[in-house]
């Protein structure tokens, strides 16, 4: 069935580093994906998203790109800061509902 | 207050005992959510609508309860808490496109002891 794999966290970066979450899926045809971020104890809000094969989804410094050849979505940033901290989900649209990855939780350094 | 609002945002109940979260948004969204987050299996939806009075289960469905009589309010029953529906409920919204922002409510922390 249609699933969504994320890398395991927690992910510990210092500030200015480079960041990358994995983020694979699985599904027939080629779904719309998204990134969501959840700041702590907030509700998620949409970062990021590609409706089709080869669209690159950016805001906030984050891009992700959809790669329809490795079935990715992987989320990048080139220097994060403290204030990037949170839970990042990696989402398919299927049908009329979004599937969810487990999320990945990044915790920044100062 | 615009937007999307649950209540209460943190419960503690008993096992058996009957609990009703609410979901409330100001978008005239047609379509609305319900999720449940634990560590490790991320964001799990439990039931949608689409429409006033139209419904629909989700991938855990069990034990749960929904109605949406009217647009902007659809409320998430447990009809008898189990220590197993310990967790934390996000509401979320949609306009009817599929590719609109869903927008997600702070959540409802759940203890069920």
């Amino acid at each position: 069935g249609n699933s969504v794999t994320q890398m395991e966290g927690p992910v510990t970066l210092s500030e200015e580093a480079f960041l990358t979450i994995n983020c694979t899926y699985t599904a027939t045809g080629y779904p719309s994906l998204f990134w969501y971020v959840q700041y702590p104890g907030e509700g998620l809000q949409l970062l990021l998203k590609a409706t089709k094969a080869d669209d690159k989804g950016s805001n906030k410094g984050f891009e992700a790109t959809y790669r329809k050849e490795t079935t990715s979505f992987h989320l990048e940033k080139g220097s994060v800061q403290v204030s990037d901290s949170a839970v990042y989900f990696c989402a398919q649209l299927y049908g009329n509902k979004l599937v969810f990855g487990a999320g990945t939780i990044l915790r920044v350094k100062s | 207050d615009a937007g999307i609002t649950q209540s209460p945002r943190y419960k503690i109940t008993e096992t058996g005992r009957q609990v009703t979260l609410m979901c409330h948004q100001t978008w005239s969204h047609s379509y609305m959510f319900w999720y449940r987050q634990d560590l490790g299996h991320g964001l799990r939806l439990i039931y949608y609508s689409a429409a006033a009075d139209i419904t629909d289960k989700g991938e855990v469905p069990d034990g749960y309860v929904v109605s949406r009589s009217k647009t902007e309010n659809f409320p998430l029953t447990l009809e008898s808490a189990t220590r197993s529906q310990t967790s934390v409920y996000f509401c979320a919204s949609r306009g009817a496109g599929p590719y609109n922002e869903q927008f997600f409510g702070p959540g409802t922390r759940l203890t069920v002891l």
